[in-house]
């Protein structure tokens, strides 16, 4: 089975252009998460959906980041504009809704995303 | 509160020394998950285990096992004989029921090097 697939892998944009960030879930999980590492701040929850609506994105930095996802197959994370302090690895996680698998998070490989 | 707390930042054994990581815990649920992830240098996260609040028992898999102690909060990780792909970050995580979806938290991880 195909894992979480990230799209693209590494990102280097110029501040202030909009960067947008791909992800597709497992099949057949019903949450997907956004998580943004750095070295500060280490692994932080931006967003989560449950059956593509988004349930917490308290962990948003501020207006500038938008996540959506159209469908259960694809999501995407947005920074518009972006700024340098922005650069971070993205992780997209996707998790089964219950049973067995309850809670457990499989990560993609992520996006290094670099704004100079 | 929602907490993990990882005290050792690095470790560093040689191969074939046995090494334990430490992860403590807070949380006000009765009900709650566990987790170890490992993050090798290629940059992925992996999940390695879970477990739930009411199984206590203590879990081994080949060279790793954790041991689950609700009385001290703790959820330690133990690599018998270590070997030098056994070098990452290892992160523990909390993850709590919330309404629509749960709540994970991660520690910032512990950075294991193994030398051969």
């Amino acid at each position: 089975d195909a894992g979480v697939i990230q799209s693209p892998r590494h990102e280097v944009t110029e501040m202030g252009q909009e960067v947008t960030l791909r992800c597709k879930p497992i099949s057949g999980h019903d949450y997907l998460f956004w998580y943004r590492q750095t070295m500060m701040r280490g692994l932080e929850l931006l967003i989560y959906f449950n059956n593509n609506v988004p349930i917490d994105d308290s962990g948003m930095p501020e207006d500038r980041f938008s996540a959506k996802m159209p469908n259960a197959s694809f999501s995407t994370l947005k920074i518009q504009p972006s700024e340098p302090r922005d650069s971070a690895v993205y992780f997209c996680a996707s998790s089964p809704l219950k049973g067995q698998g309850s809670h457990e998070q499989y990560f993609g490989p992520g996006t290094r995303l670099t704004v100079t | 509160a929602q907490k993990v707390t990882q005290a050792q930042t690095e470790i560093s054994v040689v191969e074939k020394e046995d090494v334990t990581l430490d992860c403590v815990y807070e949380t006000r649920d009765t009900t709650y998950y566990l987790f170890w992830y490992k993050q090798p240098p290629s940059g992925e996260l992996v999940f390695l285990i879970r477990r739930n609040s009411f199984d206590e028992q203590n879990e081994i898999s080949g060279r790793y096992s954790w041991n689950f102690q609700k009385s001290t909060s703790s959820f330690n990780f133990t690599i018998t004989a270590s070997q030098v792909v056994d070098s990452a970050v290892y992160f523990c995580a909390l993850s709590e029921q919330r309404t629509g979806g749960f709540k994970t938290i991660f520690g910032a991880g512990t950075r294991l090097f193994v030398k051969a």
